[in-house]
C-alpha cells in the first residue's frame, strides 16, 4: 500500500527553465509534507517543507505547493541549473508518529 | 557535530552472521530515526528513539533487528543473523524535536550480505 506516490520515475528539462516535480498522497492523516534531494552514495539532503495549514512554501528557487482537497504536491524549481540533478523524494508525516512516508522518487536531469 | 555521522560506510558480512551499524546525531538533537533503503528508490522506516527511549519501532523485523541509543554513546542498529535480503542501504536520520520538525540524514551504511 504505497500511501505516497510520484508517478513520474524520470523528468528532463533544458537548464534555465522551471521544473515542476509532482507528489499525491492518500493517507487524510498526513498534515506535515518535505522535499529531500539525494545524490547517488549520499543521504538525502532536506530542501523544503510545508505544513497542511499552508498551500505555498518558497525558498529561494524552490517552491512547494499543497493542494489538500486533490491530497496533491508539487515542487517548482526555477530557473534549473545542471546541479539540480539528482533524485527527489517527497515524504510525509502525520498522527500520532512521526516517520517519514517516502515516494519512488524522481530522477531530474537539467540539460545544459 | 554539525551533521548526522554514520560508520562504516561500507560493511560485508556473510549470510548468518551479525552487522552493527552505527549513528551519532547532530548535537542537540532528541531524535534519532532509522531507514532501510532496500530497492535503489524505497525507504523503509524501521524504529525512532526520543533520546534514549523507542519512540516508534512499528518498522522493526523484531526477531533479527535490534536497536540502542544510550546516553553519551553513538546510537547502534544490530542485525543479528544477516540474511540476504537485509543487503541494503541503512540511514539515519535525526530532528532536533517534534513532529514536525525537519529529519536530517546521514551518508548511509552499505549492508551487503554474501
Amino acid at each position: 500500500d504505497q500511501q505516497v506516490k510520484q508517478n513520474s520515475p524520470s523528468l528532463s528539462v533544458q537548464e534555465g527553465r522551471i521544473s515542476i516535480l509532482n507528489c499525491d498522497y492518500t493517507n487524510s492523516m498526513f498534515d506535515y509534507f518535505l522535499w529531500y534531494k539525494k545524490y547517488p552514495a549520499e543521504g538525502p539532503t532536506f530542501l523544503i517543507s510545508i505544513s497542511s495549514i499552508k498551500d505555498k512554501n518558497e525558498d529561494g528557487r524552490f517552491t512547494v505547493f499543497l493542494n489538500k482537497s486533490a491530497k496533491h504536491l508539487s515542487l517548482h524549481i526555477v530557473p534549473s541549473q545542471p546541479g539540480d540533478s539528482a533524485v527527489y523524494f517527497c515524504a510525509a508525516t502525520g498522527g500520532a508518529t512521526n516517520k517519514l512516508i517516502f515516494g519512488t522518487g524522481t530522477l531530474l536531469a537539467v540539460q545544459p | 557535530g554539525e551533521e548526522v555521522a554514520q560508520t562504516p560506510k561500507h560493511l560485508v558480512r556473510g549470510e548468518g552472521q551479525k552487522a552493527k551499524l552505527y549513528c551519532a546525531p547532530i548535537k542537540g538533537h532528541s531524535y534519532v530515526f532509522w531507514y532501510q533503503q532496500v530497492l535503489k528508490n524505497e525507504f523503509k522506516f524501521l524504529i525512532s528513539f526520543q533520546n534514549e527511549n523507542v519512540f516508534d519501532e512499528t518498522g522493526m523485523p523484531k526477531e533479527r533487528f535490534s536497536a540502542k541509543c544510550l546516553p553519551n554513546s553513538p546510537c547502534s542498529l544490530e542485525i543479528q543473523a544477516t540474511k540476504l535480503e537485509d543487503s541494503a542501504v541503512y540511514f539515519c536520520a535525526s530532528s532536533q524535536s517534534g513532529r514536525t520538525d525537519t529529519q536530517y540524514f546521514g551518508p548511509g551504511t552499505r549492508l551487503t550480505v554474501l
